[in-house]
């Protein structure tokens, strides 16, 4: 079974830090392009940072730009988003999510919530 | 930025009836390859988003056939043939061909 298990997320203050993981197993995780989407409270989904397979190629969102690091592990099936200069407009759920090509995204994981609040 | 904006925003039907929803991009999602990257989501409540239709009108595994996917260019629709108790939640388009992929607002179904 495909499965992606987020984990990573919790309260920071603003101008903090934090590292998201997202765990893959049932597929050949290093053979799939990787995505980040968030959902802030009762808002709607928006895109945050892909990775190709190999992890040489990465992009953004504007509002992430400079912010956010996106890399893999394919050693250990392994996605990561690195978060610094957190702010309060970041609080979302974020889903790791494989892409199968042109963002087909699917699975989504779980979700892990991250809240930055002072 | 590509803008997917989808109506209706809610969506009250009756089960067993049919449901239609409605998206439309700012700009074509037509790919030199031939391919519309367009796609459907549904976020049941309380879980997380599955993908439902991909490429405008191919259903991914598992989805039932009373879910069909149209359209072309910059005009899309998904409908329901018969609405049942597990359709109800937010339905998204969203579009793949252009970066940063975007979603609609999202459409949320209730059952009647």
């Amino acid at each position: 079974e495909v499965q992606l298990v987020e984990s990573g997320g919790g309260l920071v203050q603003p101008g903090g830090s934090l590292r998201l993981s997202c765990a893959a197993s049932g597929f050949s995780f290093s053979d799939y392009w990787m995505d980040w989407v968030r959902q802030a409270p009762g808002k709607g989904l928006v895109w945050v940072s892909l990775i190709n397979p190999d992890g040489s190629d990465t992009n953004y969102a504007d509002s992430v730009k400079g912010r956010f690091t996106i890399s893999r592990d394919n050693a250990k099936n392994t996605l990561y988003l690195q978060m610094s200069s957190l702010r309060v407009e970041d609080t979302a759920i974020y889903y790791c999510v494989r892409n199968r090509g042109w963002s087909r995204f699917d699975p989504w994981g779980q979700g892990t919530p991250v809240t930055v609040s002072p | 930025d590509v803008v997917m904006t989808q109506t209706p925003l809610s969506l009250s039907v009756t089960p067993g009836q049919p449901a239609s929803i409605s998206c439309k991009s700012s700009q074509s999602l037509l790919n030199s390859d031939g391919k519309t990257y367009l796609y459907w989501y549904l976020q049941k409540p309380g879980q997380s988003p599955q993908l439902l239709i991909y490429e405008v009108s191919s259903r991914s595994s598992g989805v039932p056939d009373r879910f069909s996917g149209s359209g072309s260019g910059t005009d899309f629709t998904l409908k329901i043939s018969r609405v049942e108790a597990e359709d109800v939640g937010v339905y998204y388009c969203m579009q793949g061909i252009h970066l940063p992929s975007t979603f609609g607002q999202g459409t949320r179904l209730e059952l009647k």
